[in-house]
């Protein structure tokens, strides 16, 4: 199994900085990573496919980077409806295994 | 627009079984699969497995294994997932999402309890 590690697990920040959260995985998944946010009480979203894809809908300043095994979400300005959970998870093969989360608060 | 409704809340005694429904909408029903994903509470997100709509086939996490089976009705375009014998420890979130890779919707989650 691949295994996906997050960190860090909690990033303190304010708005308009730019954060960046980085994942690693325990094997190459080559460029198979999505990252979702997720807020309190709601369903997790998709923001980023394949490592650096941008979902239709999602702000520009969210980006993602990174191949193989060390990958990183951006936000370059961080705007109030930012601060949540930010998920990775690598779809190279199964089982699909999510990073234990990073939690972006003030 | 794309909609995947998943059923109620749910309280269940454990080794008891639990069948949470995901019924999609506004979009060719067998073109997609659905994967489930659970989160326990105030924990991370654990994926459990996915079932394509189209031939039924599954591709299930080693954790369940032989206490999940995910079915579809394509009649209805619902999903099913359901859990046997429940542990204090499958109290969690249920979420339904299309997709087998990346998952772009995703239903609103049902909370299964399980308690004594």
């Amino acid at each position: 199994d691949i295994q996906m590690t997050q960190s860090p697990s909690t990033l303190s920040a304010s708005v308009g900085d730019r954060v960046t959260i980085t994942c690693r995985a325990s094997q190459d998944i080559h460029s198979w990573l999505a990252w979702y946010q997720q807020k309190p009480g709601k369903a997790p979203n998709l923001l980023i496919y394949k490592a650096s894809r941008l979902e239709s809908g999602v702000p520009s300043r969210f980006s993602g980077g990174g191949s193989g095994t060390e990958f990183t979400l951006t936000i370059s300005s961080l705007q109030p409806d930012d601060f949540a959970i930010y998920y990775c998870q690598q779809y190279n093969s199964y089982p699909q295994f999510f990073g234990g989360g990073t939690r972006v608060e003030i | 627009q794309v909609q995947l409704v998943q059923s109620g809340a749910e309280v269940k005694k454990p080794g008891a079984s639990v069948k949470v429904s995901c019924k999609a909408s506004n979009y060719p029903f067998t073109t997609y699969g659905i994967t489930w994903v659970r989160q326990a509470p105030g924990q991370g997100l654990e994926w459990m497995g996915w079932i394509n709509p189209d031939n039924g086939n599954t591709n299930y996490a080693q954790h369940f294994q032989g206490r999940v089976t995910m079915t579809t009705d394509t009649s209805t375009s619902t999903t099913y997932m359901e859990l046997r014998s429940l542990r204090s420890d499958d109290t969690a979130v249920y979420y339904c999402a299309r997709g087998t890779t990346v998952t772009t919707k995703w239903g609103q989650g049902t909370l299964v309890t399980v308690s004594s």
